[in-house]
């Protein structure tokens, strides 16, 4: 159980094109789906915090207008990069909270995004 | 989120022997959770702690949750080729944001 997938796991885009990443519980419903970003050999770093019906909380130094989340129902977060350049490559993970299973999270197995 | 330090920040180790690796911080933590992260994969959860002076342990991975709530430790016992990898300590403080480590590169020598 506790089954977290991501779409797609690879994508390579153009510079200026914007692209979404999809965040999903595959066996629970989650009230709350976190982005992070990864760059190399570096710590995940969290971006955002979205809760299902409501608006995206944002880290500081996160441009909300860039990196546009949707969190559209119990089971599906969405993480759109929006004119993207090479400086957003990256990895980006999601992780859902369970409903009413504390504040444990439940990893995605993540989406290289690579801007050419 | 919090800053935690996490040493020591790579490993190389011979197959066989023991692995430890610990976590500091400067706040109180209320849990704490070590994680192990391949290339390419999101992380995946090895131990969670939830009490002060917790000691719990996972096959051949032991973790502890310090008694002053700032620091933590994993020991990988008797260590074998696929415990390669990244391990992450995380925790949980007052902010219920999860906060991570910069991660511990684990290399092990045939």
């Amino acid at each position: 159980g506790a089954v977290v997938s991501q779409h797609p796991s690879r994508v390579i885009c153009k510079s200026g094109t914007s692209v979404k990443i999809e965040c999903r519980s595959l066996d629970f419903q989650a009230t709350t789906m976190f982005w992070y970003r990864q760059f190399p050999k570096q710590s995940l770093m969290l971006m955002a915090t979205s809760n299902e019906g409501s608006k995206a909380t944002y880290e500081q130094g996160v441009e909300k207008d860039k990196f546009l989340i949707n969190h559209a129902s119990l089971t599906l977060s969405t993480l759109t990069v929006t004119s993207a350049h090479p400086e957003d490559s990256s990895f980006y993970i999601c992780s859902a909270r369970a409903k009413g299973q504390g504040n444990e999270q439940f990893f995605g197995p993540g989406t290289r995004l690579t801007v050419l | 989120g919090q800053q935690l330090n996490q040493s020591p920040q790579s490993m190389f180790i011979q197959e066989g022997e023991d692995v430890s690796m610990n976590c500091t911080s400067s706040s109180i933590f209320n849990t704490w959770l070590w994680y192990k992260q391949d290339p390419g994969e999101g992380p995946v959860l090895l131990i969670a702690l939830y009490k002060a002076g917790e000691l719990t342990s996972n096959g051949r991975l032991t973790a502890q949750f310090g008694i002053t709530r700032k620091d933590s430790f994993l020991n990988i016992s008797a260590s074998i080729p696929s415990d390669v990898g990244i391990y992450f300590c995380a925790g949980f403080s007052n902010d219920y944001k999860l906060s991570f480590g910069a991660g511990t590169t684990v290399t092990v020598r045939a």
